[in-house]
């Protein structure tokens, strides 16, 4: 069975830091890869994928995460963090194949910007 | 604009009623629907994966009488809380992908509050 793991609840920046938030994940193969952010009551934005090819992956509003297959992780990143991109993110997992959308979710991390 | 649409966004029942929340594909063949359930402050859980035309499946311990699910056309998937309970308060979420793997999109959300 597919697991995700975000280490970090919550993590708070200053507005114009760099922010990264780490998510790992458990998967016999290489699963499909997904963040998402979600703001107090509403559903899901998708911010980037990963299916294949270049493990750099440039997703929108500036974010940006990295496939890494021996470390089994999909890091979201982006370089200068504005006050709008407080809220809540979920890294996904999700199998290859007939299963494809059926998606394993992490606990989520909950970002704070500072002014 | 969205490409899944989710009623209503909000509904508050009493207890003991049914509440019925419609997900609907706008602009694409949605051959597989999911339906996710996330608590405060918690991630999202897979409840069930519908196909169209077919039985859903659900995901252990989530009870299929009690949460009934129709995939009747590939635009349409409902879920029906019957019997609702306080302990039925939760933010629903459903997700849409057809085709190519390339589609898979989510609804907007429907909290459900249970009185």
């Amino acid at each position: 069975a597919q697991s995700v793991t975000q280490p970090d609840i919550h993590i708070t920046v200053s507005e114009g830091a760099s922010l990264e938030l780490r998510c790992n994940y458990s998967y016999g193969a290489t699963p499909y890869l997904f963040w998402y952010v979600q703001s107090p009551g509403q559903g899901l934005q998708l911010l980037l994928k990963y299916f294949s090819g270049d493990t750099l992956v440039q997703g929108i509003k500036g974010f940006e995460a990295e496939f890494k297959r021996s470390q089994s992780s999909f890091n979201l990143r982006k370089p200068s963090v504005h006050w709008s991109d407080a809220a809540e993110y979920f890294c996904a997992v999700g199998a290859r194949g007939t299963s494809y959308g059926k998606l394993t979710f992490g606990q989520g991390t909950i970002l704070t910007v500072h002014p | 604009g969205a490409v899944v649409s989710q009623h209503p966004s909000r509904v508050i029942c009493k207890s003991g009623t049914s509440v019925k929340i419609e997900c609907r594909s706008l602009d694409f063949q949605a051959t597989t629907m999911f339906w996710y359930r996330q608590f405060p402050k918690q991630s999202l859980m897979l409840m069930a994966t519908s196909n169209e035309g077919s039985k859903a499946t659900y995901e252990q311990g989530v009870e299929k009488d009690k949460f009934l699910i129709n995939h009747a056309s590939l635009t349409l998937s409902t879920l029906t809380v019957t019997s609702a309970h306080p302990e039925d308060s939760s933010f629903y979420i459903c997700s849409a992908s057809g085709g190519a793997e390339e589609k898979l999109f989510f609804g907007s959300g429907t909290q459900l509050s249970v009185l």
